[in-house]
């Protein structure tokens, strides 16, 4: 079955324990992305990757960071979480950007910092 | 990056047809649309795209005029599991910066 798989799908943490939410999928998609969703704000773009090792900047970048090693992963990292980056999130792929048909969406991380 | 501006919300009665506009005014030339439905605890997922004119599948018809300035997602005769958050998206080819907009909750009403 093709999906997106995120881990852990509720965390709650304390400010400033580095934490990991992990992203895989199965379809060989090269785009993947991150989004946060607060309340009244809609989908937010933190980061993205059009292919293994190459990542840039989304509309909300700060306090976060990624990597693409490899193909199917995209990790998120909160090196020192602080309580405004109490969100759920999601990651996404496609085949390439987000014209070429559909992105598909993982089920959510559930965040609270603490 | 085109910015789309839609309703925050809408209500409507099970059985109507529902129309929710998107506006794109600086939309791009090579720039599609793509609309999105989204369940409370669940990640959105694809309903339709296009690019001009009308396009229409099993679950919704999706009109963008001629000028592309706007769109408009057409759900047939909703029911209550059409109640969500729909999103629409403009993006043109090589798009990996993407700008989503606040997104429409629709509540439908028995």
């Amino acid at each position: 079955e093709a999906q997106v798989t995120q881990n852990p799908r509720y965390l709650i943490t304390v400010t400033g324990k580095k934490l990991t939410v992990t992203c895989s999928q199965n379809m060989n998609h090269e785009y993947m992305s991150w989004y946060r969703q607060d309340p009244g704000l809609g989908l937010r773009q933190i980061y993205y990757s059009m292919n293994v090792e190459v990542t840039d900047k989304g509309d909300v970048p700060e306090g976060y960071k990624v990597s693409r090693k490899e193909k199917r992963n995209f990790p998120l990292i909160l090196e020192s979480p602080s309580p405004n980056q109490t969100s759920l999130y999601f990651c996404a792929s496609s085949l390439s950007g987000a014209n070429t048909g559909e992105l598909f969406f993982g089920e959510g991380s559930r965040l609270t910092v603490l | 990056l085109a910015k789309t501006t839609q309703p925050i919300s809408m209500d409507s009665y099970e059985g109507q047809e529902v129309n929710i506009t998107c506006s794109h005014n600086n939309i791009a030339t090579n720039d599609y649309i793509t609309w999105y439905q989204q369940f409370p605890s669940q990640g959105p997922r694809f309903i339709i795209q296009g690019y001009k004119t009308k396009v229409t599948n099993e679950v919704a018809s999706l009109f963008i005029p001629a000028d592309r300035k706007s769109s408009t997602l057409s759900l047939p005769r909703v029911s209550l599991s059409d109640t969500a958050v729909y999103y629409c998206l403009a993006s043109g080819a090589g798009s990996y910066q993407l700008t989503f907009g606040k997104g429409t909750k629709l509540s439908v009403i028995p």
